[in-house]
């Protein structure tokens, strides 16, 4: 079965700092790895994705995630952090083995403060 | 056009209610997935429908039962819910069944008394 670990609840960092959000995933075979953000009372926006090709990839809003096979992660990151950032983080993966269904991980909460 | 439009966004129903939630997309998008949401938790899959026909069900209770009328529009139909049926059901689409990049609505809450 597949799973993903987001290892914070919370997250707090001041503006300006850089922001890591955490994500750990198991799946058999090859993984397709997301993330996807979420604001209060709306619903989930894709910010990037990784399917195969470099291990450094560039979403929206100016997020990046690295993709580390051995370690199995795929570490949310963000240079500079905006009061707009604070919001709901979830990593999510797919592995063919689960049907190509999505399996999301538990969720980050990101506060980011003045 | 890159909306998932749901309607409406709140409701709140009794338990004896019928009521139904809808969901239009014009992306063009083949497949369209129904998500329930507790507060703080990630969304957990109901329905998936890929070119207007029923391709995962999640075990999901017969009081939910799900409608895809068109390539554009997906509802939910909803009779005899429960207190513990209350949270924010989200409708998602994707191009195809590899749904990875999902578009997702805003959402629709749910109050069940």
């Amino acid at each position: 079965a597949q799973s993903v670990a987001q290892p914070e609840d919370q997250v707090n960092v001041a503006e300006g700092n850089p922001l890591t959000v955490k994500c750990t995933y198991s799946v058999s075979g090859n993984p397709y790895l997301f993330w996807y953000v979420q604001y209060p009372n709306r619903g989930l926006q894709f910010l990037l994705k990784y399917i195969t090709g470099d291990n450094l990839v560039k979403g929206s809003y100016g997020f990046e995630a690295e993709f580390n096979k051995s370690q199995t992660s795929f570490h949310l990151k963000k240079p500079s952090a905006l009061v707009s950032d604070s919001a709901l983080y979830f990593c999510a993966v797919i592995g063919k083995a689960a049907g190509n269904k999505l399996t999301f991980g538990g969720g980050t909460r990101v506060l980011v403060k003045p | 056009d890159t909306e998932v439009t749901q309607t409406p966004k709140h409701l709140v129903m009794g338990m004896t209610n019928k009521k139904s939630l809808k969901c239009e997309q014009h992306m063009g998008h083949r497949a369209m997935y129904w998500y329930k949401q507790k507060a703080k938790k990630p969304p957990e899959l109901m329905f998936v429908y890929s070119y207007e026909k029923l391709s995962i069900n999640e075990s999901v209770p017969s009081r939910f039962s799900p409608e895809c009328p068109n390539s554009s529009l997906l509802n939910l139909h909803l009779h005899a819910l429960q207190p513990e049926d209350s949270a924010l059901y989200l409708c998602a689409s994707s191009q195809g069944l590899f749904p990875g990049e999902l578009f997702f609505g805003e959402g629709s809450r749910l109050t069940v008394l």
